[in-house]
Protein backbone atom coordinates (compact mmCIF):
# COMPACT_ATOMS: atom_id res chain seq x y z
CA UNK A 1 0.00 0.00 0.00
CA UNK A 2 1.20 3.60 -0.84
CA UNK A 3 1.80 5.70 1.59
CA UNK A 4 0.81 9.51 1.72
CA UNK A 5 2.97 11.40 -0.87
CA UNK A 6 4.14 15.08 -0.24
CA UNK A 7 6.01 17.38 -2.24
CA UNK A 8 8.35 19.53 -2.91
CA UNK A 9 10.22 17.82 0.01
CA UNK A 10 12.33 20.99 0.42
CA UNK A 11 11.45 24.53 -0.23
CA UNK A 12 13.70 27.83 -0.17
CA UNK A 13 11.69 31.18 -0.69
CA UNK A 14 12.29 34.90 0.69
CA UNK A 15 9.61 36.60 2.90
CA UNK A 16 6.63 37.97 0.95
CA UNK A 17 6.95 35.27 -1.69
CA UNK A 18 4.21 32.41 -1.91
CA UNK A 19 4.57 28.84 -1.66
CA UNK A 20 2.32 25.62 -2.46
CA UNK A 21 2.43 22.16 -0.98
CA UNK A 22 0.75 18.82 -2.68
CA UNK A 23 -0.37 16.01 -1.10
CA UNK A 24 -2.05 12.38 -1.99
CA UNK A 25 -3.19 10.31 1.15
CA UNK A 26 -3.77 6.80 1.19
CA UNK A 27 -6.29 5.47 -0.93
CA UNK A 28 -9.36 5.14 0.37
CA UNK A 29 -8.37 7.33 3.35
CA UNK A 30 -11.57 10.16 3.72
CA UNK A 31 -10.04 12.78 6.69
CA UNK A 32 -7.10 14.73 5.52
CA UNK A 33 -4.69 16.77 7.99
CA UNK A 34 -1.95 19.32 7.61
CA UNK A 35 0.42 19.90 10.36
CA UNK A 36 2.94 22.66 11.36
CA UNK A 37 5.87 21.63 12.60
CA UNK A 38 8.19 23.96 13.82
CA UNK A 39 11.64 23.10 14.86
CA UNK A 40 11.84 21.78 18.54
CA UNK A 41 8.29 21.27 18.61
CA UNK A 42 5.65 18.96 18.18
CA UNK A 43 3.60 19.28 15.37
CA UNK A 44 0.33 21.28 15.48
CA UNK A 45 -2.70 21.16 13.64
CA UNK A 46 -3.31 23.46 11.16
CA UNK A 47 -6.66 22.02 9.31
CA UNK A 48 -8.69 18.99 8.90
CA UNK A 49 -10.66 17.83 5.62
CA UNK A 50 -13.45 14.77 6.31
CA UNK A 51 -13.61 14.37 2.52
CA UNK A 52 -13.63 17.53 0.49
CA UNK A 53 -15.13 19.29 3.69
CA UNK A 54 -13.43 21.62 6.87
CA UNK A 55 -13.67 19.64 9.98
CA UNK A 56 -11.32 21.84 11.96
CA UNK A 57 -9.28 24.86 10.54
CA UNK A 58 -9.30 26.98 14.23
CA UNK A 59 -5.38 27.30 13.75
CA UNK A 60 -5.11 28.07 10.36
CA UNK A 61 -4.10 31.69 9.82
CA UNK A 62 -6.14 32.98 7.31
CA UNK A 63 -4.65 35.81 6.38
CA UNK A 64 -2.12 33.93 4.77
CA UNK A 65 -2.46 30.33 4.91
CA UNK A 66 -5.11 28.54 2.61
CA UNK A 67 -5.72 24.83 1.99
CA UNK A 68 -8.37 22.97 -0.32
CA UNK A 69 -8.85 19.93 -1.10
CA UNK A 70 -11.26 19.93 -3.99
CA UNK A 71 -11.88 16.06 -4.77
CA UNK A 72 -11.96 14.98 -1.38
CA UNK A 73 -8.94 13.06 -2.56
CA UNK A 74 -5.30 15.01 -2.79
CA UNK A 75 -4.98 18.55 -1.29
CA UNK A 76 -2.61 22.12 -1.65
CA UNK A 77 -1.37 24.04 1.29
CA UNK A 78 -0.74 27.22 0.37
CA UNK A 79 1.15 30.22 1.61
CA UNK A 80 0.87 34.05 0.72
CA UNK A 81 2.66 35.95 1.72
CA UNK A 82 4.93 33.92 3.68
CA UNK A 83 6.83 35.49 6.66
CA UNK A 84 10.22 34.21 8.33
CA UNK A 85 8.19 32.33 10.96
CA UNK A 86 6.51 30.38 9.04
CA UNK A 87 9.81 27.97 8.60
CA UNK A 88 9.10 24.84 9.27
CA UNK A 89 8.31 21.64 8.04
CA UNK A 90 4.59 20.96 6.93
CA UNK A 91 3.11 17.52 7.54
CA UNK A 92 0.15 15.75 5.98
CA UNK A 93 -1.55 12.49 7.11
CA UNK A 94 -4.31 10.61 6.88
CA UNK A 95 -7.02 8.43 8.41
CA UNK A 96 -8.86 5.95 7.18
CA UNK A 97 -12.14 6.20 9.73
CA UNK A 98 -14.88 8.56 9.72
CA UNK A 99 -14.46 8.72 13.59
CA UNK A 100 -11.05 10.70 14.01
CA UNK A 101 -9.34 7.56 16.30
CA UNK A 102 -5.80 9.45 16.75
CA UNK A 103 -4.18 7.08 14.73
CA UNK A 104 -2.83 8.96 11.50
CA UNK A 105 -0.49 7.90 8.56
CA UNK A 106 1.91 10.63 8.00
CA UNK A 107 3.58 11.65 5.25
CA UNK A 108 7.57 12.69 4.89
CA UNK A 109 7.03 16.41 5.28
CA UNK A 110 8.16 19.59 3.09
CA UNK A 111 10.81 21.34 4.55
CA UNK A 112 9.88 25.42 4.29
CA UNK A 113 12.70 27.52 4.85
CA UNK A 114 11.85 31.67 4.79
CA UNK A 115 14.94 33.63 4.36
CA UNK B 1 -7.41 22.54 27.81
CA UNK B 2 -5.19 19.64 27.48
CA UNK B 3 -1.28 19.62 27.41
CA UNK B 4 1.44 16.80 27.34
CA UNK B 5 4.86 17.69 28.98
CA UNK B 6 7.73 15.75 27.60
CA UNK B 7 10.50 17.22 29.64
CA UNK B 8 13.40 14.86 28.41
CA UNK B 9 14.47 17.19 25.64
CA UNK B 10 17.24 14.76 24.48
CA UNK B 11 18.27 11.36 25.75
CA UNK B 12 21.52 9.74 24.76
CA UNK B 13 21.92 6.07 25.32
CA UNK B 14 24.44 3.40 24.80
CA UNK B 15 22.92 0.71 22.48
CA UNK B 16 21.39 -2.55 24.52
CA UNK B 17 21.24 -0.21 27.24
CA UNK B 18 16.89 0.34 28.46
CA UNK B 19 15.83 3.85 27.91
CA UNK B 20 12.46 5.58 29.27
CA UNK B 21 11.15 8.55 28.00
CA UNK B 22 8.49 10.15 30.21
CA UNK B 23 5.55 11.76 29.28
CA UNK B 24 2.66 13.65 31.68
CA UNK B 25 -0.20 14.92 30.62
CA UNK B 26 -3.16 17.28 31.69
CA UNK B 27 -7.01 16.99 31.02
CA UNK B 28 -10.23 17.95 32.88
CA UNK B 29 -11.77 15.11 30.96
CA UNK B 30 -13.00 11.69 31.72
CA UNK B 31 -12.37 9.96 28.25
CA UNK B 32 -9.43 10.75 26.13
CA UNK B 33 -6.98 8.60 24.20
CA UNK B 34 -2.65 9.03 24.59
CA UNK B 35 -0.35 8.06 21.77
CA UNK B 36 3.38 7.51 21.06
CA UNK B 37 4.41 8.37 17.47
CA UNK B 38 8.29 7.75 16.43
CA UNK B 39 9.43 10.29 14.00
CA UNK B 40 13.00 9.05 12.54
CA UNK B 41 15.24 11.27 10.47
CA UNK B 42 13.17 10.78 7.29
CA UNK B 43 10.49 13.05 8.92
CA UNK B 44 7.24 11.02 9.12
CA UNK B 45 5.47 10.27 12.43
CA UNK B 46 4.83 6.45 12.73
CA UNK B 47 2.20 5.35 15.06
CA UNK B 48 3.29 3.06 17.97
CA UNK B 49 0.00 2.49 20.63
CA UNK B 50 -3.31 3.90 21.45
CA UNK B 51 -4.50 3.77 25.13
CA UNK B 52 -8.24 5.09 26.02
CA UNK B 53 -8.67 6.40 29.56
CA UNK B 54 -10.65 3.39 30.56
CA UNK B 55 -7.64 0.98 30.08
CA UNK B 56 -4.48 1.39 32.72
CA UNK B 57 -2.98 -1.79 31.53
CA UNK B 58 0.57 -1.52 30.86
CA UNK B 59 1.59 -3.42 27.08
CA UNK B 60 4.37 -4.66 25.65
CA UNK B 61 5.33 -5.04 22.27
CA UNK B 62 8.36 -6.59 21.78
CA UNK B 63 11.57 -4.14 23.29
CA UNK B 64 8.67 -1.72 23.57
CA UNK B 65 6.43 -1.50 26.56
CA UNK B 66 4.30 1.28 28.14
CA UNK B 67 3.12 2.10 31.47
CA UNK B 68 -0.18 4.03 31.60
CA UNK B 69 -0.74 5.97 35.18
CA UNK B 70 -3.90 8.16 35.38
CA UNK B 71 -3.06 8.70 39.54
CA UNK B 72 0.23 10.67 38.38
CA UNK B 73 -1.10 11.51 34.36
CA UNK B 74 1.57 9.73 32.88
CA UNK B 75 2.22 7.39 29.71
CA UNK B 76 5.70 6.66 30.05
CA UNK B 77 7.35 4.47 27.71
CA UNK B 78 10.47 1.87 28.00
CA UNK B 79 12.51 0.55 25.17
CA UNK B 80 14.20 -2.63 26.43
CA UNK B 81 17.45 -3.44 24.88
CA UNK B 82 17.79 -0.18 22.45
CA UNK B 83 19.72 -0.73 19.17
CA UNK B 84 20.95 2.13 17.12
CA UNK B 85 17.78 1.69 14.67
CA UNK B 86 15.68 3.13 17.71
CA UNK B 87 17.37 6.29 17.38
CA UNK B 88 14.74 8.88 16.58
CA UNK B 89 12.04 11.97 17.95
CA UNK B 90 9.52 10.53 19.84
CA UNK B 91 6.44 12.49 20.62
CA UNK B 92 3.75 11.47 23.38
CA UNK B 93 0.01 12.73 22.25
CA UNK B 94 -3.52 13.24 23.87
CA UNK B 95 -6.39 13.52 22.28
CA UNK B 96 -9.73 14.05 23.62
CA UNK B 97 -13.09 12.48 21.27
CA UNK B 98 -14.18 14.75 19.01
CA UNK B 99 -11.03 16.69 18.72
CA UNK B 100 -7.64 17.16 17.97
CA UNK B 101 -4.51 15.28 18.90
CA UNK B 102 -2.14 17.76 20.87
CA UNK B 103 1.67 17.13 20.69
CA UNK B 104 4.30 17.01 23.24
CA UNK B 105 7.60 18.89 22.15
CA UNK B 106 9.24 15.55 21.87
CA UNK B 107 12.50 13.59 23.20
CA UNK B 108 15.01 12.97 20.77
CA UNK B 109 16.83 9.51 21.22
CA UNK B 110 20.40 8.65 20.69
CA UNK B 111 21.18 5.11 20.30
CA UNK B 112 25.31 5.01 19.55
CA UNK B 113 27.52 1.69 19.37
Amino acid sequence: EAGVAQSPRYKIIEKRQSVAFWCNPISGHATLYWYQQILGQGPKLLIQFQNNGVVDDSQLPKDRFSAERLKGVDSTLKIQPAKLEDSAVYLCASSPRQTNTGELFFGEGSRLTVL
Amino acid sequence: AQKVTQAQTEISVVEKEDVTLDCVYETRDTTYYLFWYKQPPSGELVFLIRRNSFDEQNEISGRYSWNFQKSTSSFNFTITASQVVDSAVYFCALKKTASKLTFGTGTRLQVTL
